[in-house]
């Protein structure tokens, strides 16, 4: 089915760790875009790429680094992974057609 | 960022009433996105509006794009336990950046 695919999907980690939130989108869509949801607070943008080879930083983009791979991944770092980083990971991207995001289904990161 | 006020946090309601749901900044947007969400899932689009004044419908959902291009609104007309969740405003500037109001969270009472 087409859409976002996000890996993995719940992940424990020790504080200082590293990993990796892998997204990938089969929508040919340009435009795709990382989210954090924490309670209360909605979904704020931590990094986006508009296209290919490009990379912004949205509201919250401290601790975090992007890689656009390709047209279809795009993936979030956390090189030392902090408590403060506990929360839902959303990756999106953007079609004209559709006229907003399509997400993905989260990646749920406790850092203990 | 941008501020978005969405009210109510929260609402407890009957099934089969009608739902009132609305989002307002202090910013001008383009474009004015509704989304829900379920348990465990990412949001999904429920309707989108371009134009200011424009009334759009999907369903039992009727969405407005406010005059003053500021706010919008949702409806839900004669709700049903599906219609459980969160639902999101999102409001866009310019570009393909979305701002995300906080969400209210619908519990549907059978």
């Amino acid at each position: 089915n087409a859409g976002v695919t996000q890996t993995p999907k719940f992940q424990v980690l020790k504080t200082g760790q590293s990993m990796t939130l892998q997204c990938a989108q089969d929508m040919n869509h340009n435009s795709m875009y990382w989210y954090r949801q924490d309670p209360g607070m909605g979904l704020r943008l931590i990094y986006y790429s508009a296209s290919e080879g490009t990379t912004d930083k949205g509201e919250v983009p401290n601790g975090y680094n992007v890689s656009r791979l390709n047209k279809r991944e795009f993936s979030l770092r956390l090189e030392s992974a902090a408590p403060s980083q506990t929360s839902v990971y959303f990756c999106a991207s953007i079609s004209k057609e559709v006229g907003g995001y399509t997400f993905g289904s989260g990646t749920r990161l406790t850092v203990v | 960022g941008q501020q978005l006020n969405q009210s109510p946090q929260s609402m407890f309601i009957q099934e089969g009433e009608d739902v009132s749901m609305n989002c307002t900044s202090s910013s001008i947007f383009n474009t004015w996105l509704w989304y829900k969400q379920d348990p465990g899932e990412g949001p999904v689009l429920l309707i989108a509006l371009y134009k200011a004044g424009e009334l759009t419908s999907n369903g039992r959902l009727t969405a407005q794009f406010g005059i003053t291009r500021k706010d919008s609104f949702l409806n839900i007309s004669a709700s049903i336990p599906s219609d459980v969740g969160i639902y999101f405003c999102a409001g866009q500037l310019t570009g393909n950046q979305f701002y995300f109001g906080t969400g209210t969270s619908l519990t549907v009472i059978p």
